[in-house]
């Protein structure tokens, strides 16, 4: 089976203080790694797929990277917007995502 | 923009009423699936289907059943709603091997009274 582990379950960061969010994960057959920003109330919203270990993506303030075992979501000098549960899963040979339960990011001004 | 849209955002229901949740998606994808969000335990997989009038169970489907009679349209049946069933629903789509992940909808929070 499948498994997803996030830590820390709660982050709380001043503006502009960098940190970094971890993915540990076991999988049969890793397809793909995804990350979604999620906001109270509403849907998680997509933010990355990364395929194999190496491989990095970014997209404004966030970056991610993957390892054989293990991912990385940083934010660089975050701001009160980036404020949110950040959701991590594994897509496996049977194809269906498997997620953890998100990091909470609170940014204060 | 793409859109997977769920009928209701909040919901308030009895004890022992059946329940039915709607969730559409307008970008042609084949698979689509239903989760329920409760704090600490993540999304958990309720059902899923990869084609029309085809369904599969996830990993908590009692209590549970769905319906998919056109490829757009797939709907989460509570048979007879219970409190332990207050929670977030979350609809979403994909392409069949999901190689760009899931589409969400905006969710559908159910209180069950």
């Amino acid at each position: 089976e499948d498994q997803v582990t996030q830590s820390p379950e709660a982050l709380r960061l001043q503006e502009g203080e960098s940190s970094s969010l971890n993915c540990s994960y076991t999988v049969s057959g890793l397809r793909g790694l995804f990350w979604y920003r999620q906001d109270p109330g509403k849907g998680p919203e997509f933010l990355f797929t990364l395929y194999s270990a190496g491989e990095e993506k970014e997209k404004e303030r966030l970056k991610a990277t993957l390892t054989k075992k293990e991912s990385f979501l940083h934010i660089t000098a975050p701001k009160p917007e980036d404020s949110a549960t950040y959701l991590c899963a594994v897509q496996g040979n049977d194809y269906k995502l498997s997620f953890g339960a998100g990091t909470t990011v609170t940014v204060r001004a | 923009d793409v859109k997977v849209t769920q009928s209701s955002r909040y919901l308030v229901k009895r004890t022992g009423e059946k329940v039915f949740l709607e969730c559409v998606q307008d970008m042609d994808h084949e698979n689509m699936f239903w989760y329920r969000q409760d704090p600490g335990l993540g999304l958990r997989l309720i059902y899923f289907s990869y084609d029309v009038k085809m369904k599969e169970k996830g990993d908590i489907p009692e209590g549970y059943s769905v319906s998919r009679e056109k490829k757009e349209r797939f709907s989460l049946i509570l048979e007879s709603a219970s409190t332990n069933q207050t929670s977030m629903y979350l609809c979403a789509s994909s392409t069949l091997d999901g190689g760009y992940g899931y589409t969400f909808g905006s969710g559908t929070r159910l209180t069950v009274v």
